[in-house]
């Protein structure tokens, strides 16, 4: 089955630097690339997502890019606030397999 | 309704105790799924039906889970003799189409945290 891995486990950037958190996958025949925020207690909640015949996909601050002959796909966001703050969660496959969870800190 | 609704929201049990988690999808959402999140964890595939159908129940830890959606809408998934190492938060989500038309946009309830004494 299909298995993800996120990196890194935390991240603490200043406001407004970019954060990047990158996830592989492996199995090929994934085709749909999730991400979600999850704050404290909160339900995790879909930001953006890819699907694999695109390379990249903006959304205002957020992007997401994906190269499918790597098997990686990543979550850029800009000009961070600290509203960002939360556990990000990457996704691969048609039922979804979650990575680790990324523990983002934005530093005011 | 608007949004996934799940019942209780804070469950306290005591080992070797059932358990009953209920799920309302979003009306008319074909695919339902179950996860569990461990604290500090990603959430972990546990069982996926499609309308009535239970298609997907690898992710089932153990055979004290078992999980229904006899009409196609509400699901529950049932805990039996309850471990301490079943203290979780139990996630479900829905998805207006079936797993096999493509990509799954899953919407999340608030989850049900299940705490084992």
């Amino acid at each position: 089955g299909e298995n993800v891995e996120q990196h890194p486990s935390t991240l603490s950037v200043q406001e407004g630097d970019s954060a990047v958190i990158k996830c592989t996958y492996s199995d090929s025949a994934s085709n749909y690339f999730p991400w979600y925020k999850q704050e404290l207690g909160k339900r995790p909640q879909l930001i953006i997502d890819i699907r694999s015949n695109v390379g990249e996909k903006k959304d205002q601050r957020i992007a997401v890019t994906l190269n499918k002959t790597a098997k990686h796909f990543s979550l850029h966001i800009t000009e961070t606030q600290p509203e960002d703050s939360a556990v990000y969660f990457c996704a691969a496959s048609i039922v979804l397999v979650f990575g680790q969870g990324t523990r983002l800190t934005i530093n005011p | 309704g608007a949004g996934v609704s799940q019942s209780p929201r804070y469950k306290v049990a005591k080992r070797g105790q059932d358990v009953a988690l209920r799920c309302d999808p979003i009306s008319g959402h074909v695919s339902l799924f179950w996860y569990q999140q461990a604290l500090g964890q990603g959430p972990e595939f546990l069982t996926y039906f499609q309308n009535e159908a239970q298609l997907d129940k690898s992710g089932l830890p153990s055979d004290r889970f078992f999980a229904e959606r006899p009409e196609g809408s509400v699901s529950t998934l049932k805990i039996q003799r309850t471990q301490q190492e079943d203290s979780a938060v139990y996630l479900c989500a829905s998805s207006l189409r079936a797993e096999n038309s493509g990509a799954n946009v899953l919407t999340f309830g608030a989850g049900s945290r299940l705490t084992v004494l």
